[in-house]
């Protein structure tokens, strides 16, 4: 079972709220990411956790703030976003090491900033 | 220089034909290659993944990988409308800590 599973779908904030969006995975991967998607781009790389450990963190603003609570769960933290970060939200979790290094998407939050 | 480079067309086919798509890469080093397809307004989804040179069939799938010449590509036989849609190809690069490098996309529209 490839799947991973996100929540919210949809994410109305204004920019003085404090939100979480919510990611599961239980497929026993041990790498998980969060990418930010705008219109007709590719998905961009915001963190990486490997065991549970922040890994890669591609220079995001501290208003994101990723946590690991355990190995099938990812949590991104948003606050004081401003509308610029308007975006679908994708997590990823990435199978055992092997040359292939599949990446699994969920479905994504539509995060709209007022 | 882009490190991944795709057309993003958009390229259109008719029903029942032959897409190719294409993908160039800079890395030499690059391990592992794989094809997202992505519906409007919805996540990527991993059709293919392929490391060694050659080919690597999936059903109406087929990619190819030529790592001499650093492109890799994208056959869908049998094109249908519902194959519609944007193909990412991403690149795990050499050192890349476990990253993914995607191009920007090719949009297909395979029409009737």
């Amino acid at each position: 079972d490839t799947e991973v599973t996100q929540t919210p779908k949809h994410l109305v904030m204004g920019m003085t709220n404090k939100k979480s969006l919510k990611c599961e995975q239980h497929m026993g991967h041990r790498a998980m990411y969060w990418y930010k998607q705008k219109a007709k781009k590719p998905p961009e790389l915001m963190f990486v956790y490997s065991y549970e450990k922040l890994s890669i963190n591609e220079s995001v603003p501290s208003r994101f703030s990723p946590e690991c609570p355990n190995s099938s769960l990812l949590n991104l933290h948003l606050h004081a976003l401003q509308p610029e970060d308007s975006a679908l939200y994708l997590c990823a979790s990435r199978g055992p090491r092997d040359p292939s290094n599949e990446q699994f998407f969920g479905p994504g939050t539509r995060l709209t900033v007022l | 220089q882009k490190e991944v480079e795709q057309n993003s067309g958009p390229l259109s086919v008719p029903e029942g034909a032959i897409a190719s798509l294409n993908c160039t890469y800079s890395d030499r080093g690059s391990q592992s290659f794989f094809w997202y397809r992505q519906y409007s307004g919805k996540s990527p989804e991993l059709i293919m993944s392929i490391y060694s040179n050659g080919d690597k069939e999936d059903g109406r799938f087929t990619a190819q990988l030529n790592k001499a010449s650093q492109y890799v590509s994208l056959l869908i036989r049998d094109s249908q409308p519902s194959d519609s849609a944007t193909y990412l190809c991403a690149v795990k690069v050499t050192g890349g800590g476990n990253k993914l490098t995607f191009g920007t996309g090719t949009q297909l529209k395979v029409e009737l």
